[in-house]
């Protein structure tokens, strides 16, 4: 009963950049927008989160609308090792009643 | 961040007998747990939360009497899949929380590869 909706798969050619979108129109103002990744055969990695400015860390960068309807990751410079399923997840930063569940995720193929 | 452990990291058994997996917050108090199960090409599918000291919480077509879960310590719950059967041949992922810091923070363990033969 995800709330976001990404694409099913995209590719991207190693070194250039990955944008993965994902919608969120049904977001409410309290709600952060999450990204996780999922490299085969593993746990989820966190990899970045927001409310509603722009965000980057060593990872990646968030781009929220503003509206705050979607939000794009980008992965500046994708490697062979970025390839994995990446979930948008929104959710609550507080409260502790909230019951995590995830999408099917965009699977992010990079190819040499 | 916070470090979530799971042991075993793969384990294979035969049909009918029974299985624990251990999921352990290495570094917090996890008053919250949550198992996953994921089959392949699917996406994590949530089987229940358990907050410590209290009985889990079971998503709805889960067995509760198959899978038993354990949360009896602020930094250990384990989920024994009971009888096991082919069809339960799946990743089990936990994840973990402080639900005291109000925080919805959440720290996944590295999953558990089960194999029924």
């Amino acid at each position: 009963d995800a709330k976001t909706t990404q694409p099913t798969s995209m590719d991207c050619a190693e070194g250039r950049a990955a944008n993965l979108p994902c919608n969120h129109s049904t977001i409410s103002g309290n709600e952060y927008v999450y990204w996780y990744r999922q490299i085969h055969s593993q746990g989820p990695q966190y990899i970045i989160h927001g409310l509603k400015n722009n965000e980057t860390n060593e990872m990646a960068s968030l781009i929220i609308t503003e509206d705050r309807k979607s939000s794009t990751l980008i992965l500046p410079h994708a490697t062979l090792r970025d390839t994995a399923v990446y979930y948008c997840i929104v959710r609550p930063a507080s409260g502790g009643s909230y019951i995590p569940t995830f999408g099917r995720g965009t699977s992010l193929i990079v190819h040499p | 961040g916070a470090v979530v452990s799971q042991h075993p990291s793969r384990v294979i058994c035969k049909s009918g007998t029974s299985v624990k997996i251990e999921c352990r917050s290495l570094d917090f108090q996890a008053t919250t747990m949550f198992w996953y199960r994921q089959f392949p090409k699917q996406s994590l599918m949530l089987m229940a939360t358990s907050n410590e000291g209290s009985k889990a919480t079971y998503e709805q077509g889960v067995e509760k009497d198959k899978f038993l879960i354990n949360h009896a310590s602020l930094t250990l719950s384990t989920l024994t899949v009971t009888s096991a059967h082919p069809e339960d041949s799946s990743f089990y992922i936990c994840s973990a929380r402080d639900g005291r810091t109000g925080n919805n923070e959440q720290f996944f363990g590295p999953g558990t590869r089960l194999t029924v033969l």
